[in-house]
Formats: C-alpha cells, sequence, structure tokens
C-alpha cells in the first residue's frame, strides 16, 4: 500500500481560492469514491472536512469543496480565511495510508 | 456529544510496554468500526489499523503488526492499544477515532503522547 502525495505547502491571501491536491493510484483513489479530507491546527485532533470525495459534514462550511478526477482528488477552500491556516491531509480507502499532508498559509 | 478520550500516553524505555485507553460515549459504541492513528512530533498521520465492532476483525499496518494489538470491551464504550517492544519511532501522540465508513474517520479523540526514550 502507497502512501498518498500531496505538496507540502500551498499559500493564499484572504479571499481568494486554493487547491490541494491528492495524488493516488488506480488501486486507492482512482478506485473508489471513499476520499476524505481532515484539517488538523497545531495541537489539535485532525477534524473530518470532506467525506465520499464531495460531501461535508454538517457544520462544515461551504467552502471547502472535494472533487476527483482519476487518480487524483483535490480539496478547494474558497474565500480564505485566517482560520484556514492549518494542515490539511487527505486519505483513501484502498491505501491504508493518509497522504504526507499539506500546510496552508494564509499570507 | 460525542466524545473521545484517550488515556495511558507516558515515557516508557526502548522494549517496554504499554496499554493505552479510549473512553467513547455519545454515539453508538458497539456499533462502530474503531482505528488507531498515530501523529510523531512535527510529522503527519499514520493509520494503525482498526478493528470491527464485535472485535472479530483487526486489521494492522505492517509497522506495527506482531507488537500492537487493538482489542475492546463494548460493555463499557471502551477500545484498547496494547504496544509491546515499544521502539523510540513509536513516539507520537496517538489518537482513536471511529471508522465511520471505509476508512474515513468523523470522531476524533483528542490524542495521548508516548515517548519512547531512555
Amino acid at each position: 500500500q502507497s502512501a498518498l502525495t500531496q505538496p507540502a505547502s500551498v499559500s493564499g491571501s484572504p479571499g481568494q481560492s486554493i487547491a490541494i491536491s491528492c495524488t493516488g493510484t488506480s488501486r486507492d483513489v482512482g478506485a473508489y469514491n471513499y476520499v476524505s479530507w481532515y484539517q488538523q491546527h497545531p495541537g489539535k485532533a485532525p477534524k473530518l472536512i470532506i467525506y465520499d470525495v464531495t460531501k461535508r459534514p454538517s457544520g462544515v462550511s461551504n467552502r471547502f469543496s472535494g472533487s476527483k478526477s482519476g487518480n487524483t482528488a483535490s480539496l478547494t477552500i474558497s474565500g480564505l480565511q485566517a482560520d484556514d491556516e492549518a494542515n490539511y491531509y487527505c486519505a483513501s480507502y484502498g491505501s491504508a495510508l493518509f497522504g504526507g499532508g499539506t500546510k496552508l498559509t494564509v499570507l | 456529544e460525542v466524545q473521545l478520550v484517550e488515556s495511558g500516553g507516558e515515557l516508557v524505555q526502548p522494549g517496554g510496554s504499554l496499554r493505552l485507553s479510549c473512553a467513547a460515549s455519545g454515539f453508538t459504541f458497539s456499533s462502530s468500526w474503531m482505528a488507531w492513528v498515530r501523529q510523531p512530533p512535527g510529522r503527519g498521520l499514520e493509520w494503525l489499523g482498526n478493528i470491527k465492532p464485535d472485535g472479530s476483525v483487526k486489521n494492522y499496518v505492517d509497522s506495527v503488526k506482531g507488537r500492537f494489538t487493538f482489542s475492546r470491551e463494548n460493555g463499557e464504550n471502551s477500545l484498547f492499544l496494547q504496544m509491546n517492544g515499544l521502539r523510540a519511532e513509536d513516539t507520537a501522540v496517538y489518537y482513536c477515532a471511529r471508522d465511520w465508513a471505509f476508512q474515513q474517520f468523523d470522531y476524533w479523540g483528542q490524542g495521548t503522547l508516548v515517548t519512547v526514550s531512555s
């Protein structure tokens, strides 16, 4: 089982949109619609923000959206806010592993 | 309100053993797959494995297979992680989480720190 690949860091200014990619293989991301995304602020537990590729749990802002094309899933955050600055992790059924994480900096 | 509360983390010497606990409330624990996830200091998340609601199936990542054991006591809404043969690279915050469906984790505990050092 291989790890999922994410960019180490992304950045954006308040109000802008950013996207974080999560690249897997045809045995995980490409095979199943069970990609999830987690937000983790320093010193805190991860929080589920996207599941089943595109769905948001109750209470999660609609500024967060997910998509998938082939073996790559993406998390898009629109209307960036200061509180969005955090680490983001993807996960996919079939891989048994999280992505390496992406640090989002809000400039 | 859903709560997962881990306990048992502490400083332990290499080769030692430790048992972590996770107390669950606010959801039907006995019907839930549960998972353990760890995070070494300053690093990313690592899925350790999961355990079926009735405890009959346990899946482990290769790095802990044979050293770590998952168990649960549904009557007490509790999940356990027995760790033997601890190594320095096992140093991490350990989280329990509900594996809601297909390795998607909707509830997380606050984590408990395990430090393996002499």
